[in-house]
């Protein structure tokens, strides 16, 4: 595997299911981020992890939960989502915070029912 | 705050038919800009970017220059192809501030290529 894989590539779940998204990127980077991308609106970035430090956190419900247990790993942890967070979600990393270019995965699409 | 405004889409054009779409920026400071593709089923990618008034990206022939004097950086190709059918995102980097590093995204135009 290169770059920045996710998966699953799509996901169906009832609102009081519990899931998880991965994301594992296979270049070396030391930042990694959650995105949300919704029809007719921006991308949302929701959290940015650097050294598997949460650096932002962007107003997210708290029934999203990220976790990234090392440099290469990401997850967002879903429970009790609602219809309104369908949506795809991109992940992404950088070789850094700051000015370097940062390298999106394909995107987990999510249904809520 | 930051922003950026991209024109909405779709747009549809016939193959070698001149593009361009315009996007403007809200910013203060001195931002970088960029154009990310999106093809279908897969991620966003880095098209080109600019990070400095009056540079111009280019790849895979689209350009875009930054103004400052209109805070515009619009893409344009002079001939597309089937191929080039995607969602193009403006982006911006702010240069100050808490958002230092993270980009600001357009909603995304998406384009249309008959043959």
């Amino acid at each position: 595997e290169t770059g920045v894989t996710q998966t699953p590539r799509h996901l169906v779940m009832g609102m009081t299911n519990k899931k998880s998204l991965k994301c594992e990127q296979h270049l070396g980077h030391n930042a990694m981020y959650w995105y949300k991308q919704s029809a007719k609106k921006p991308l949302e970035l929701m959290f940015v992890y650097s050294l598997e430090e949460r650096v932002e956190n962007n107003s997210v419900p708290s029934r999203f939960s990220p976790e990234c247990p090392n440099s290469s790993h990401l997850f967002l942890h879903l429970h009790t989502l609602q219809p309104e967070d369908s949506a795809l979600y991109l992940c992404a990393s950088s070789q850094a915070l700051g000015g370097y270019e940062q390298y999106f995965g394909p995107g987990t699409r999510l249904t809520v029912t | 705050g930051d922003s950026v405004t991209q024109m909405e889409g779709p747009v549809t054009l016939s193959e070698e038919a001149f593009l361009t779409i315009n996007c403007t920026y809200t910013a203060t400071g001195y931002p970088s800009l960029f154009w990310y593709v999106q093809y279908p089923g897969e991620g966003l990618q880095l098209l080109l970017k600019a990070t400095k008034a009056d540079d111009k990206g280019s790849n895979k022939g689209f350009e875009a220059t930054y103004r400052k004097e209109t805070t515009s950086f619009h893409l344009e190709k002079g001939s597309v192809q089937v191929s080039d059918s995607a969602v193009y995102f403006c982006a911006l980097r702010g240069s100050y501030g808490g958002s230092q590093g993270n980009l600001i995204f357009g909603k995304g135009t998406k384009l249309s290529v008959k043959p």
